[in-house]
């Protein structure tokens, strides 16, 4: 069974400053791929950063970045310089062929 | 220009109620799919369609049922609406299995 878990449902971050968001997965594939989604007061799912997990690289996205820890089954957002229009859920998801499975999301707050 | 629409945006209905929510990707996707997303902000699929094909059928009620005429729509009936029903439906579409996948911005139903 794949499972996705944020142990975070609520972060808050200072503006300008770095926040990470955790998650960690659980696979018995070696292939398969691995998003952060935003999704904001519009309710607009918006892709922030994928990962393919072959590539040993993280993945990076302007100011977001991932650590991805394959043998760890962890998969961490980082967000640098957060700004106000950062603030939203933010769910991580785990994708095998065609089907998504997400994480029950973070709620970030970014303070001015 | 929108890729992945779905109609209508809101939809405030009385138990018991018969309805239904479009959805519309203009992409060339080949496979579409419907998640829910309730109270919590959990996000489950639903089902998937791959060129007009059921691929993906989780547990959901008799009471849901997709319909997808053509590849580039996939619409969702649903009878006897329950106040469980209430949650944000999300219509996906995707291509290349899933490696470009996109969202549409969410029907909150509301059943009252």
């Amino acid at each position: 069974a794949q499972t996705v878990t944020q142990s975070q449902p609520e972060m808050s971050v200072q503006e300008a400053e770095t926040v990470t968001l955790s998650c960690t997965y659980d696979t018995s594939e070696s292939d398969y791929y691995l998003f952060w989604y935003k999704q904001p007061p519009s309710r607009q799912m918006i892709l922030v950063i994928r990962q393919e997990a072959y590539k040993q690289q993280n993945a990076t996205e302007n100011r977001f970045s991932v650590n991805f820890q394959k043998a760890a089954k962890s998969f961490s957002l980082k967000i640098s310089d957060s700004q106000l229009g950062d603030a939203a859920m933010y769910f991580c998801a785990y994708r095998r062929i065609n089907q998504f499975y997400f994480g029950t999301g973070t709620s970030l707050t970014v303070i001015p | 220009d929108t890729a992945v629409s779905q109609t209508p945006k809101y939809l405030v209905t009385q138990m018991g109620n018969d309805k239904s929510i479009k959805c519309e990707q203009n992409l060339g996707h080949d496979t579409m799919y419907w998640y829910k997303q309730d109270s919590k902000k959990f996000l489950k699929i639903m089902f998937s369609y791959n060129n007009k094909e059921l691929i993906i059928n989780e547990t959901v009620p008799n009471r849901f049922s997709p319909k997808s005429p053509d590849k580039a729509h996939l619409n969702l009936h649903i009878n006897s609406l329950e106040l469980g029903d209430s949650a944000v439906y999300f219509c996906a579409s995707s291509q290349d299995s899933g490696v470009r996948y996109t969202f549409g911005s969410g029907t909150r139903l509301t059943v009252v």
